[in-house]
């Protein structure tokens, strides 16, 4: 069946660089992908959709130019935490629609990758 | 504004006792409401519930929607300690694809 594969899992970094997290879709053909964010003990916070070929869509009190997206191919999702601080340490995940026999399915369910852990020293 | 909202927040019981979950949900253009279950890492899919009144089943747990009165429940019977977990409600929309998820309920089951 169709995954959804993230990395890196883990990511340890300094105050003030940058870290881009991967999010690729196996096996099917990714249009759309959502990013999440969870801190611990809190549910999954959508922080912006990703859209192939066009221009990320953020969710309100994100910022665009703290979390850089990317979706330059139909596979390939990034998302880079710019400067990043402690309080940007959190779980970031992504999924992606289900799509089956080349088609997208709305039901709602998505897949998801397996997520990365972020710490900022 | 689109909200779905679950409780408890949080459960602790012993192996054997049975759970009830609860999400209530308000929004615009509903379309279905999703049931997932995330131990570490990324959430599993367990339910996808779009009509009122009919159960899903798997195993011990199920599940109901009641689109009238803007809720669903999700009961566990019968729990051991390998569903200690968060369980996660969604909601999807005819307006997007993105889903909004729920608060969770982290439920924690003791030998």
């Amino acid at each position: 069946g169709a995954v959804v594969s993230q990395h890196p899992s883990w990511v340890i970094c300094k105050s003030g660089t940058s870290v881009k997290i991967e999010c690729r879709s196996l096996d099917f053909q990714a249009t759309t992908m959502f990013w999440y964010r969870q801190f611990p003990k809190q549910s999954l916070m959508l922080m912006a959709t990703s859209n192939e070929g066009s221009k990320a869509t953020y969710e309100q009190g994100v910022e665009k130019d703290k979390f850089l997206i990317n979706h330059a191919s139909l596979t390939l999702s990034t998302l880079t935490v710019t400067s990043a601080h402690p309080e940007d340490s959190s779980f970031y995940i992504c999924s992606a629609p289900i799509w089956t026999s080349g088609k997208k399915i709305n039901t709602g369910e998505l897949f998801f990758g397996e997520g990365s852990r972020l710490t900022v020293l | 504004e689109d909200k779905v909202v679950q409780s408890p927040l949080s459960l602790v019981v012993h192996e054997g006792d049975t759970v009830t979950l609860n999400c209530s949900y308000e929004v615009t253009n509903f379309r279905s409401l999703l049931w997932y279950k995330q131990e570490k890492k990324a959430p599993t899919f367990l339910f996808m519930l779009t009509s009122s009144g009919i159960e899903k089943k798997s195993g011990r747990l199920s599940s109901i929607l009641d689109k009238k009165e803007l809720f669903s429940i999700l009961n566990i019977t019968a729990t051991q300690t390998g569903d200690s977990a968060v369980y996660l409600c969604a909601v999807d929309t005819h307006n997007t694809d993105k889903l909004i998820f729920g608060t969770g309920t982290r439920l924690q089951v003791f030998p």
